[in-house]
Formats: structure tokens, sequence, C-alpha cells
């Protein structure tokens, strides 16, 4: 089938440490997003990749890393920077070039220990 | 920039009720306007969208019409269930497609 996959669906942090999320897509899209959602808030964007080997900021970038060095895949590093990270967090990805709908994954929570 | 502002929540109803959420949006051009919704810890869904003024969306006996001159993309539902029970994210695309932008989530409980 094809789809969108987030892992783990858990992860935990300790202080001081990276943790990088998982995300995977089948769906030969060429965009793909990361967003943030913190209990009873709507979502924000981290960072989007347009295309392969290419990625921008989103509104709250500070503190995330992304690479895309394949179409697929768009890995989220949570860095030690980063002192808030306790969230649940959405990929998703969208068909270019036309005002399509996003697919999304079924998120990740992150917690500190 | 851009924005989407929705109704706070919670939104709690008895099944049968008639509802409207309401949503606007300012964007400069023409953005494509969606609802998606999400239960309880899972991904978001496109529940239905529209593309032009005047477009009306449709889907699960959800409708939602695009009004360029007030700004609107109100969601109603005539009848709603135990079932329609989620948060409903109103978005928009902006001009150039490059990113979606949310409004805040409203949720909504239907009492049996």
């Amino acid at each position: 089938d094809g789809g969108i996959t987030q892992s783990p669906k858990y992860l935990f942090r300790k202080e001081g440490q990276n943790v990088t999320l998982s995300c995977e897509q089948n769906l030969n899209h060429d965009a793909m997003y990361w967003y943030r959602q913190d209990p009873g808030q709507g979502l924000r964007l981290i960072y989007y990749s347009q295309i392969v080997n290419d990625f921008q900021k989103g509104d709250i970038a500070e503190g995330y890393s992304v690479s895309r060095e394949k179409k697929e895949s768009f890995p989220l590093t949570v860095t030690s920077a980063q002192k808030n990270p306790t969230a649940f967090y959405l990929c998703a990805s969208q068909p270019t070039g036309v005002r399509e709908k996003l697919f999304f994954g079924s998120g990740t929570q992150l917690s500190v220990l | 920039g851009d924005s989407v502002t929705q109704m706070e929540g919670p939104v709690t109803l008895s099944e049968e009720a008639f509802l409207t959420i309401n949503c606007t949006y300012t964007a400069t051009g023409y953005p494509s306007l969606f609802w998606y919704v999400q239960y309880p810890g899972e991904g978001l869904q496109l529940l239905l969208k529209a593309t032009k003024a005047d477009d009306k969306g449709s889907n699960k006996g959800f409708e939602a019409t695009y009004r360029k001159e007030t700004t609107s993309f109100h969601l109603e539902k005539g009848s709603v269930q135990v079932s329609d029970s989620a948060v409903y994210f109103c978005a928009l695309s902006d001009s150039s497609a490059s990113k979606i932008i949310f409004g805040s989530g409203t949720r909504l409980s239907i009492r049996p």
C-alpha cells in the first residue's frame, strides 16, 4: 500500500541528547513537511522540502535539523538546542505543482525523560 | 503574511445537532482552502477542499463554501454523530503552493 510512515510512534529523549525521527513515503511525492503539534494547539511548520537536496526553514526551525538525500525520506533531528521538545511531530508529503492535499503520517510523540 | 483563524473550542454538541465551525483567512492572491480532521493519536486526514471562490467542498455530510467576499470557509454539518468527535483544522495553500498554513484547530465532542 502507498503511504507515509513515521517511526517510532513514541520516543524519549534525555537531556542533552539528539534524537532523529524517521519519515518515509512511497507516494512518489516531491514535497515533504515536518510539523509540530502541542496539546490544544495547531500545527506549526518546522521545515519543508520541495525537492531532493533542498529544504527551507519553517516558522520554528530553531533547534531542529533535516536532510533530504532521497526523495522517499525526510528525517528530522531534534537537537539538544531545542529546549522544549516535548510535542507530537507530524510528517506530511504532497504532490508538487498543484494545490493538492497533504498526506500525513500517524505521528511521533516525543517526550523528555 | 497569510494566516487562518478558526473558532476556539472545545465545541460540545448533542447527537443530531447542527454544526458550524467558523474559519476566516488572510491571504494575498487566491489560495486553496481545506478542512482536515484529526482523530485521537493520529495524523490529519483531508475532509474537504475548495480551490476557487464560490466552490463548495463536501464529504461525509460536511460542507464548506469558499467565500471570497467575506474571506471565510465555515464548516457545517446538518446532523452530527458521536463518531464525528475529533479535532478539525482549517487550512490554506498559499498562492505559490509552497506550503500549507493551518489554523489552531477546534476540538469537537458529540454527546450521545
